[in-house]
């Protein structure tokens, strides 16, 4: 089975940088997701790590290290508009079925 | 390219009645996926079809089911309601090995 495990809830700031811990403890691994969900809305895809390392994508990065089953997604110079839940997902061996965690919902205040 | 719909958007049921949700992948994606998204449980995967097969199944009991169209086209049904059945349903598309594609979703309220 499959164990996804992120905070609840984070607060910060307009500008910082904020980093969202993701550990997982699954029976098969074929690659980790992250989806940004704004309230009322479906999930958007923000980024896919399947190597250890880091992948950039213009203020949000996302690192992967398998070995320790732990991933974060990194905001940088946060907005207002960053004010979501961030969901961390962890795909089967097979390819074909997403486990997502319970979601970290994050308030950016001025 | 047209995304992921659902229809409908809304929808209230009464406990006891059966309900079916439709789900439109973006073209040329073959795999849908269902998902339950509730407040204390998050999202939880239901199904997922794939060239009209059921490929893989949650842990959800047997009032809940899927087909899916040879157009790609997917419907799950979910039979006599339970006040615990009232969730947002998200269904997902995607091409094999890519990422997935989320619909809007549609709000069940069941009273």
């Amino acid at each position: 089975g499959q164990n996804i495990d992120q905070p609840t809830e984070m607060t910060a700031t307009e500008g910082a940088i904020v980093q969202i811990n993701c550990t997982y403890q699954t029976s098969g691994f074929n690659g980790l997701f992250w989806y940004q969900q704004h309230a009322g809305e479906a999930p958007t895809f923000l980024s896919y790590n399947v190597l250890d390392g880091l992948e950039e994508k213009g203020r949000f990065s996302s690192f992967l290290s398998r070995s320790k089953g732990y991933s974060y997604l990194l905001l940088k110079e946060l907005q207002m508009k960053d004010s979501a839940s961030y969901l961390c997902a962890v795909r089967d061996n097979a390819g074909n079925m997403l486990t997502f965690g319970g979601g970290t919902r994050l308030m950016v205040k001025p | 390219k047209a995304g992921v719909t659902q229809t409908p958007r809304y929808l209230i049921k009464t406990r006891g009645q059966q309900v079916t949700l439709s789900c439109s992948p973006i073209s040329g994606h073959r795999s849908v996926s269902w998902y339950q998204q509730t407040p204390g449980q998050g999202l939880q995967f239901l199904f997922e079809y794939f060239s009209e097969t059921q490929r893989n199944k949650g842990n959800f009991p047997g009032r809940f089911s899927g087909r899916q169209f040879s157009n790609s086209r997917s419907e799950m049904n979910v039979s006599t309601l339970e006040l615990g059945d009232s969730a947002l349903y998200l269904c997902a598309s995607r091409r094999t090995g890519d990422e997935q594609y989320f619909g809007p979703g549609t709000r069940l309220t069941v009273t």
